[in-house]
């Protein structure tokens, strides 16, 4: 079974720090992805990587940047975190083949 | 680039009712469909995905079915049982162009014993 585990399930954190998630896969995928998930807004893509060291903007990556140094592994980084962006965080990796599989979610809150 | 409509937002069926929830895209070379399960407070799963080579798929009492010509794709569910409720997305992506996923806002489905 394809693997995608993520840091943290909660993570709570104050206005203005840095905030790292980590997301690694086992499958050696090529592709792999950042969703935040917010009621009513199903799940938006902030951004995705199809290969190391490589990396595309999503829909929605302003207050966001990322960092993939190894293929099995995808970081995001809130560089100075803020109250909107406390959401459902979910990575996901996917072969060339497409089928797209998700991590467990860290629920991040910024107070 | 990609726009994924997703209709109904809810849905309420009767235990061993047909559900059905219907997903519009805008792209005509989007041709690979695949619908995600998300129970509460889990990960969204793969339950069953199309490409557009075929016009419909089954697994057990879950179908798919894609009309090209018209841009739009549903799930069907039939003989609904209440492990059944869970939030379900569509997806449409161009598998060419670095698999960047579009999803639906998603159906929440509730099934009433």
């Amino acid at each position: 079974d394809v693997k995608v585990t993520q840091s943290s399930r909660y993570l709570v954190k104050r206005t203005g720090e840095k905030v790292f998630l980590e997301c690694v896969q086992d499958m050696d995928h090529e592709n792999m992805f950042w969703y935040r998930q917010d009621p009513g807004l199903g799940l938006r893509l902030i951004y995705f990587s199809y290969d190391v060291k490589m990396k595309e903007k999503g829909d929605i990556p302003e207050g966001y940047s990322v960092s993939r140094e190894k293929k099995e592994r995808f970081s995001l980084i809130l560089e100075s975190a803020s109250t909107n962006q406390t959401s459902m965080y979910l990575c996901a990796s996917s072969s060339v083949t497409s089928k797209q599989f998700f991590g467990p979610g860290t629920r991040l809150t910024v107070l | 680039g990609e726009n994924v409509e997703q209709h109904p937002s809810t849905l309420s069926v009767q235990e061993g009712d047909s559900a059905v929830i219907k997903c519009t895209y805008s792209d005509s070379a989007s041709n690979y469909f695949p619908w995600y399960k998300q129970e509460l407070g889990k990960r969204p799963q793969l339950i069953i995905d199309i490409r557009s080579n075929v016009g419909e798929k089954k697994d057990q009492r879950i179908a798919v079915t894609l009309n090209k010509t018209a841009k739009h794709f549903s799930l069907h569910i039939t003989e609904t049982q209440p492990e059944d409720s869970a939030v379900y997305f569509c997806a449409a992506i161009r598998a060419d162009t670095g698999n960047q996923f579009y999803f639906g806002t998603g159906t929440s489905l509730t099934v009433i014993p």
